[in-house]
């Protein structure tokens, strides 16, 4: 069974703090994303990458970045955090480009 | 633009009642259908994938069926348990623009 294995369960960082949030997959999938789910807005997608050094915007990329140096890893990063931006990120990868989603198990972000 | 509904938005059954959950589409044009599980504070589980050319997908006591043409899916539990409490979402690839569309979840309780 592929993995998708996000490094926190729980995290509480401080406003204006530079927040790293890191998701990693086993089975050599091209394609990962990052999204954010929020009650009564569902999820929305923040960014997601097809190959190596590539990523491409979702609806929502503002005040987030992404990195992905190796294929198995892809960080999202908060430059500042804010307190709008607490919520649960959830990590998704996939082999092609046609859905077969396979999630992590969330990281859920509190900004205080 | 392509809006996918999920009614009812809960659903309360008794334990060992057979149940349907409904997932709607307002453009039929879709590469594939797919059904997660999201237990509370969670990541989301695939549960069944249907392409586009499919009319059915079974997993144990899950079947997921589709009508491209009407733009419906289901997903039938038959005798439900307990343990099958949880938000089930669907969500649709679209081939057009390679996004996936997503469902607001339908909470799905089973009362013992």
């Amino acid at each position: 069974d592929v993995k998708v294995t996000q490094s926190s369960r729980y995290l509480v960082k401080r406003t204006g703090e530079k927040v790293f949030l890191e998701c990693v997959q086993d089975m050599d999938h091209e394609n990962m994303f990052w999204y954010r789910q929020d009650p009564g807005l569902g999820l929305r997608l923040i960014y997601f990458s097809y190959d190596v050094k590539m990523k491409e915007k979702g609806d929502i990329p503002e005040g987030y970045s992404v990195s992905r140096e190796k294929k198995e890893r892809f960080s999202l990063i908060l430059e500042s955090a804010s307190t709008n931006q607490t919520s649960m990120y959830l990590c998704a990868s996939s082999l092609d480009d046609r859905g077969g989603y396979t999630f992590g198990s969330g990281t859920r972000l509190t900004v205080v | 633009k392509q809006e996918v509904t999920q009614i009812p938005a809960a659903l309360s059954v008794p334990e060992g009642e057979n149940l349907v959950l409904n997932c709607s589409f307002t453009d039929s044009a879709i590469y594939n259908l797919q059904w997660f599980r999201q237990d509370p504070g969670k990541g989301l589980t695939s549960l069944l994938l249907i392409q586009s050319s499919q009319r059915e997908q079974t997993s144990g006591r899950l079947n997921a069926s589709l009508d491209k043409s009407s733009g419906r899916s289901t997903l039938y539990i038959a005798a439900s348990q307990p343990g099958d409490s949880a938000t089930y979402l669907c969500a649709v690839f679209m081939d057009s623009n390679y996004q996936l569309i997503w469902g607001a979840g339908t909470k799905l309780i089973i009362k013992p």
